[in-house]
């Protein structure tokens, strides 16, 4: 049974377009965030949610907007998607807010905007 | 900010140990964690110390904690052909409800037969 699982896995786009990642876990987990990997594997947060409530915005443009509709769900809306998208975005969950927590990660999003 | 900076390439024969660095600049950083991605995949948590350790041994695993220099280190022993991956060292203050992890760049460890 996958604990932490993203849709879909690859994602290919052209600039300009509007797209959306989905990410569901079934840990029960209070805390989920996105991540997103540059080509060079750099890993930088992005957003974090805690029991559907906004907790980490970082300098992210605000053509990503994410939305929990319920704790087990956080998804990724991307509009008019640029070259410099095109990273693998993941998805992870913790039971906690706090740094303490072990963070599971999802399979992660190949997204490529041409 | 808290800035965490790993070498990017390490490249051991197969069975000796192999010796990830790193280095973190914030000294309240309570929370410490190796976190390991295999191609295509997530990261996944290997092990973890508290700031109040110097050393946690785990099976094939060893980290080292100095705290005066802010460095931690991952040694893996008898290396094999499946620890090739990318392994990121991992910060985290540990003392606020919105903490966030700040990763390292990532260490690729590639084995040699």
């Amino acid at each position: 049974d996958t604990a932490v699982s993203q849709t879909p896995k690859y994602l290919v786009t052209q600039m300009g377009n509007d797209k959306s990642i989905k990410c569901e876990q079934n840990l029960g987990h209070d805390t989920m965030y996105w991540y997103k990997q540059d080509s060079k594997k750099f890993l930088k947060i992005m957003f974090s949610y805690n029991n559907k409530e906004l907790i980490i915005n970082e300098t992210v443009p605000n053509r990503f907007s994410p939305k929990s509709p319920d704790k087990a769900h956080l998804n990724l809306h991307i509009n008019s998607l640029e070259l410099g998208d095109s990273a693998v975005y993941f998805c992870a969950s913790s039971q906690g807010a706090a740094g303490s927590y072990e963070q599971y990660f999802g399979p992660g999003t190949r997204l490529t905007v041409t | 900010g808290e800035d965490v900076e790993q070498s990017l390439f390490l490249s051991v024969r197969e069975g000796d140990s192999s010796v990830i660095n790193c280095t973190y600049t914030d000294s309240s950083s309570t929370y410490l964690y190796w976190y390991k991605q295999e191609p295509g995949a997530g990261l996944q948590l290997l092990t973890y110390i508290f700031s109040n350790m110097d050393m946690k041994q785990d099976q094939r695993l060893t980290v080292l904690l100095n705290k005066k220099d802010k460095h931690l280190s991952l040694r893996i022993a008898d290396t094999q052909t499946g620890d090739s991956a990318i392994y990121f060292c991992a910060v985290d203050p540990g003392y606020s409800s919105a903490s966030k992890i700040i990763f390292g760049s990532g260490t690729r460890l590639s084995i040699r037969p």
